[in-house]
């Protein structure tokens, strides 16, 4: 198993460029989420799915879009950059145990000049 | 909604000495609650994790983490220091019957000779 990927590891845009970071899971999990990782913050949540076709908005959406077509992939759009997204990006995913575990991807750093 | 204080954003520990990281959470229930450490430009790794019944967990790497309900506190211990445990620790907690984690800010543990 790969766990959880992540694509690509590092990226630099220019503000008001768009693009798509990939998250996949080999894990069958249902439950996938987006945070992001910013100095001194911690992580906080941006989106997160509970199933194929269902996503919700977690504390830090805005500039942010989802969507969840099949189990395996949660790609997370940015559709204008600003400099504010300069972050490092973690995807996860858990089961459905019901206990929140979260498995980790290993990150994607994002800068926005 | 459930919210996480690490109180010490720096901790400085002699290699060979005791840790203690303390962890204060807050939520109407009993949650589920995850210690994941972070090295420097990595991911997150779960170090343990605390769902129901004995109230001392214990995890990987010489890690334990005691929930005591009446603290509303979940703190992270090992009894010996090694250099190689310098980097950054979070606590999580998620609510039951969700499937995201609210994070604390993190502590970073620095490991002195």
């Amino acid at each position: 198993n790969a766990g959880v990927t992540q694509t690509p590891k590092f990226q630099v845009l220019k503000t008001g460029q768009s693009m798509t970071l990939q998250c996949a899971q080999d894990m069958n999990h249902e439950y996938m989420s987006w945070y992001r990782q910013d100095p001194g913050m911690g992580l906080r949540l941006i989106h997160y799915s509970v199933g194929a076709g269902i996503t919700d908005q977690g504390e830090v959406p805005n500039g942010y879009n989802v969507s969840r077509s099949t189990t395996e992939d949660f790609p997370l759009r940015l559709l204008s950059a600003a400099p504010s997204q300069t972050s490092v990006y973690f995807c996860a995913s858990g089961g459905t145990s019901g206990t929140n575990e979260q498995f980790f991807g290993p990150g994607t750093r994002l800068t926005v000049l | 909604a459930q919210s996480v204080t690490q109180p010490d954003i720096h901790i400085t520990v002699s290699e060979g000495a005791s840790l203690e990281l303390r962890c204060n959470y807050s939520y109407g229930a009993t949650p589920y609650l995850f210690w994941y450490v972070q090295s420097p430009g990595q991911g997150l790794q779960l170090l343990l994790k605390y769902f129901s019944g004995d109230t001392l967990v214990q995890g990987i790497k010489g890690f334990e983490a005691e929930f005591k309900r009446s603290q509303s506190s979940f703190n992270l211990r090992k009894p010996s220091v090694h250099w190689s445990d310098a980097a950054e620790y979070f606590c999580a907690v998620g609510a039951r019957g969700y499937s995201t984690l609210t994070f604390g800010k993190g502590t970073m543990l620095l490991v002195s000779p």
